[in-house]
């Protein structure tokens, strides 16, 4: 069974404060792995990763894929009360329709 | 931009009522999902869909059935509510990108069974 594990599941810290977000897997047949931010509605797309060692970055965002020690982290620098959000790990496997797994999701709190 | 709709946002229903929960999605995507989404249970795939007439269960089906009919609407109903689905559901269209899906989702639709 494919299983995605994000750490911690809850964080809280200041505002300008540097967090590391985790999320590791254990798929068959792994093809993508995505990080999304969910406010209080729809999960908004931040970055797919598909290769190992290629930081993707945007803004104050970054993300890496380690696809032999099988994980991901998502960076925020200069954190800001905006980011206070669920980030979702999800990974895709199979190629096909059914290849999502997400993550419980990491519940981050930015205090002002 | 890719447009996921779902047309209820919050509905209240009655243990026992039949819900119907309705998705359009209008970039031509191939597959479409419903999630519920509760505390501390992240998201959970409850059907998919990945072509006209085409349903496969997902994780929790159980009380569950879809509809797609044609290809930019995809329809989750509640047969018979109960209380214990209470909750956010989500509704979704993936696209290739050429080296994996992204997934796009619908704003959510929160139904309360009282």
């Amino acid at each position: 069974e494919d299983k995605v594990v994000q750490s911690p599941l809850s964080l809280v810290v200041h505002e300008g404060d540097t967090v590391t977000l985790n999320c590791s897997y254990e798929v068959t047949n792994f093809r993508s792995l995505l990080w999304y931010k969910q406010e209080k509605k729809a999960p908004t797309f931040l970055f797919m990763l598909t290769s190992s060692g290629i930081e993707k970055k945007s803004g104050r965002l970054s993300s890496i894929l380690d696809k032999k020690e099988l994980f991901s982290i998502l960076n925020i620098t200069a954190t800001q009360t905006g980011d206070s959000a669920v980030y979702l790990c999800a990974v895709g496997s199979g190629g096909g329709a059914d290849g999502l797994t997400f993550g419980k999701g990491t519940h981050l709190i930015i205090q002002p | 931009d890719v447009k996921v709709t779902q047309s209820s946002r919050y509905l209240v229903k009655r243990t026992g009522e039949k819900v119907f929960l309705e998705c359009v999605q209008d970039m031509d995507h191939e597959n479409m999902f419903w999630y519920r989404q509760d505390p501390g249970l992240g998201l959970r795939l409850i059907y998919f869909s990945y072509d006209v007439k085409m349903k496969e269960k997902g994780d929790i089906p159980e009380g569950y059935s879809v509809s797609r009919e044609k290809k930019e609407r995809f329809s989750l109903i509640l047969e018979s509510a109960s209380t214990n689905q209470t909750s956010m559901y989500l509704c979704a269209s993936s696209s290739w990108t050429g080296r994996g899906y992204t997934i796009y989702f619908g704003e959510g639709s929160w139904l309360t069974v009282v």
